[in-house]
């Protein structure tokens, strides 16, 4: 079976502040992909990214930056100096052949960035 | 780009009462769309596996009387929530793709049964 835990439930910053979203996961394939995903009060899922399991290069895109490690099964995603508009509902998730192609859902991470 | 669709956005309902949700894939064909649910501050869980042509997959404990998928085209899932009640008051999205590698997510649809 496949797994997606991130740790934190909620996280609580200021603006400005750097932080770090924790996603961990477990899965039988060699094959998969790792998604984020930002679920602003609205409800609509907003895509952020999604990496191959083979290409473990991190990323950055404006004040996002990913950490794909797989040594420790980690995808963890780092919000750079932080803005009010980046509270929200922050969703780590996994894709995998073995599992049917659905995604797996990590319980999610609510991000709230204080002014 | 690939876009998907849900309609209604928003229903009220009595309880009861059916509700049909329909997911469309609109520049694209999708054999297979999958069907998540999400209750209020927790995260999404999948309900079932929608192929077209066949009959879905549903997750362990999702009652598949009560909660029919019609995969009648490439582009059409729908879900129908029977006889429901206030406990199946959520959110529920869809998620399609023309490949394993490439899915979207409709915009969702909120369920509030009275």
């Amino acid at each position: 079976a496949q797994k997606v835990t991130q740790a934190q439930t909620e996280i609580s910053v200021v603006e400005k502040e750097d932080v770090t979203l924790d996603c961990v996961y477990e899965t039988r394939d060699t094959t998969y992909y790792l998604f984020w995903y930002k679920q602003p009060p609205s409800g609509e899922l907003v895509f952020l990214i999604r990496r191959n399991s083979f290409d473990e290069q991190n990323e950055i895109s404006g004040r996002y930056s990913w950490n794909f490690q797989k040594s420790t099964s980690s995808f963890n995603f780092t919000i750079t100096a932080s803005q009010v508009v980046d509270s929200a509902v922050y969703f780590c998730a996994l894709s995998a052949p073995y599992a049917g192609n659905m995604l797996t859902f990590g319980g999610g991470t609510r991000l709230m960035v204080k002014p | 780009g690939a876009v998907v669709s849900q309609h209604p956005s928003w229903v009220i309902c009595k309880s009861g009462t059916s509700v049909k949700i329909e997911c469309r894939s609109l520049d694209f064909q999708a054999t297979t769309m999958f069907w998540y649910r999400q209750f209020p501050k927790q995260s999404l869980m999948l309900m079932a596996t929608s192929n077209e042509g066949s009959k879905a997959t549903y997750e362990q404990g999702v009652e598949k009387d009560k909660f029919l998928i019609n995969h009648a085209s490439l582009t059409l899932s729908t879900l129908t929530v029977t006889s429901a009640h206030p406990e199946d008051s959520s959110f529920y999205i869809c998620l399609a793709g023309p490949t394993w590698e490439t899915q979207y997510f409709g915009p969702g649809t909120r369920l509030l049964v009275l």
